[in-house]
């Protein structure tokens, strides 16, 4: 089955400053890569997607990446808020559309 | 407009109790369906996946079972807990290859 990993655990960055999550899977047959957002005791909430005909998409200041060759995709989130503090989920669904998680990614933005 | 529910938010049972968690969606037909669970600071396991009535997906043997009696009624259910199965359990729902799926609010399950 789909394997997907999550890089880094923890992240902490200065308000203002970029904030890049990596991600790779392993299963070539997978297209569609969502990224959630989770706050503290609630469920995960979809952030941004890319599917698998696009290398880039872009909404407002959050970016998502794809390298199929490579199989790894990348979310980048430019000039950081204190709200943006939460912990950040890749995904990956595979061609029976279920969907696997990486282990997630704890944001911190300092003001 | 969609939406799903589910419940309870927070349940603490004994050892050896059992356990059934629902989960509903509103406003679609024919949705796919899963169980999460997401323990204390990790990822999201996936426990089961329904593409139908009666028709369920284990991803991994462990102590819970799955069962979907209607469309849109997913439950989660095991005979007896183990400390083990402690966890916020996630239900959620998609519309099929390459849409987003959307998720409740949890269930954060203690077994004591």
């Amino acid at each position: 089955g789909e394997n997907v990993e999550q890089h880094p655990s923890t992240l902490s960055v200065q308000e203002g400053d970029s904030a890049v999550i990596k991600c790779t899977y392993s299963d070539s047959a997978s297209n569609y890569f969502p990224w959630y957002k989770q706050e503290l005791g609630k469920g995960p909430q979809l952030i941004i997607d890319i599917r698998s005909n696009v290398g880039e998409k872009k909404d407002q200041r959050i970016a998502v990446t794809l390298n199929k060759t490579a199989k790894h995709f990348s979310l980048h989130i430019t000039e950081t808020q204190p709200e943006d503090s939460a912990v950040y989920f890749c995904a990956a669904m595979d061609n029976f559309n279920k969907f696997y998680f990486g282990s997630g990614t704890k944001l911190n933005v300092k003001p | 407009s969609q939406t799903i529910h589910q419940w309870p938010a927070t349940l603490v049972q004994p050892v050896g109790s059992p356990l059934s968690l629902e989960c509903t969606v509103e406003g679609t037909s024919n949705p796919n369906l899963y169980w999460y669970r997401q323990a204390a600071g990790r990822g999201l396991q996936l426990l089961f996946y329904s593409v139908g009535i009666g028709q369920i997906s284990s991803e991994v043997p462990q102590n819970l079972s799955a069962s979907r009696p209607q469309d849109r009624q997913f439950i989660l259910s095991s005979k007896k807990l183990l400390l083990s199965d402690s966890g916020f359990y996630l239900c959620a729902w998609s519309l099929g290859t390459n849409t987003e799926a959307f998720f409740g609010q949890g269930t954060r399950l203690t077994v004591v």
